[in-house]
């Protein structure tokens, strides 16, 4: 069984703070991840992949994976109001369809 | 460069109808796969195409739910005898390649109700 688990939130956080977001997944197996941002009413955009053990920085956008405890981050950087949306983890443990968490709704306050 | 294209934006239907969702994926692209979100869900995967072929059909609730992509590029997700419990918003994505390592862009979706 495939799971990806992320908290629901929501999570708020003030204006220029970092925002830290957390995946576990239940596939030892998996080889890649990624982090799709969602507006509400809008459909997932990629904004981060990662394949390999440690940290991935993209921007204001750092990712950071751990094989060994299954764990997958993401974190914001000077979070600004429209960082808001609905962020997925999402997790493909072979070369087709990937499995997405329910997402963690950040809210960044002015 | 376009992205995924979706048509229709927002389909409704009565129960027991057949309807055809579309995409049209990026340019170039051989991976097409589509998803099923429902409210306050992740996207779950229904069908994935490598090419012409359907090579894993595996999400596919029943057999109410088929996909056809007959000359590699634009897809048709079908449904037959449209139930309720089909409302939600059917994506659809599209990679370079297969592989763990080929990013999936998604088209805007199709928002499908069944009244």
């Amino acid at each position: 069984q495939k799971e990806v688990e992320q908290n629901s939130g929501p999570l708020s956080v003030p204006e220029g703070a970092i925002a830290s977001l957390n995946c576990t997944y239940s596939d030892r197996g998996s080889q890649s991840f990624f982090w799709y941002r969602q507006y509400s009413g809008k459909s997932p955009e990629l904004i981060m992949s990662i394949y390999s053990n440690g940290d991935k920085e993209d921007g204001r956008f750092t990712a950071q994976l751990n094989k060994a405890s299954q764990y997958v981050s993401l974190l914001i950087r000077d979070s600004q109001p429209s960082d808001s949306a609905t962020y997925l983890c999402a997790v493909k443990p072979g070369a087709n369809n990937l499995f997405f968490g329910t997402g963690t709704r950040l809210t960044v306050i002015p | 460069g376009a992205g995924v294209s979706q048509t229709p934006s927002n389909k409704v239907t009565e129960k027991g109808k057949y309807v055809e969702l579309r995409c049209d994926p990026i340019s170039g692209h051989t991976a097409l796969y589509w998803y099923r979100q429902s409210l306050g869900q992740g996207p779950e995967f229904l069908i994935y195409f490598q090419g012409t072929g359907a090579a894993d059909d595996s999400g596919l609730p029943n057999d109410r739910f088929f996909a056809v992509r007959p000359e590699g590029s634009v897809s048709t997700l079908k449904i037959q005898r449209t139930e309720r419990g089909d409302s939600a918003v059917y994506l659809c994505a599209s990679s370079a390649a297969r592989g763990s390592y080929n990013e999936q862009f998604f088209g805007p979706g199709t928002r499908l109700t069944v009244l």
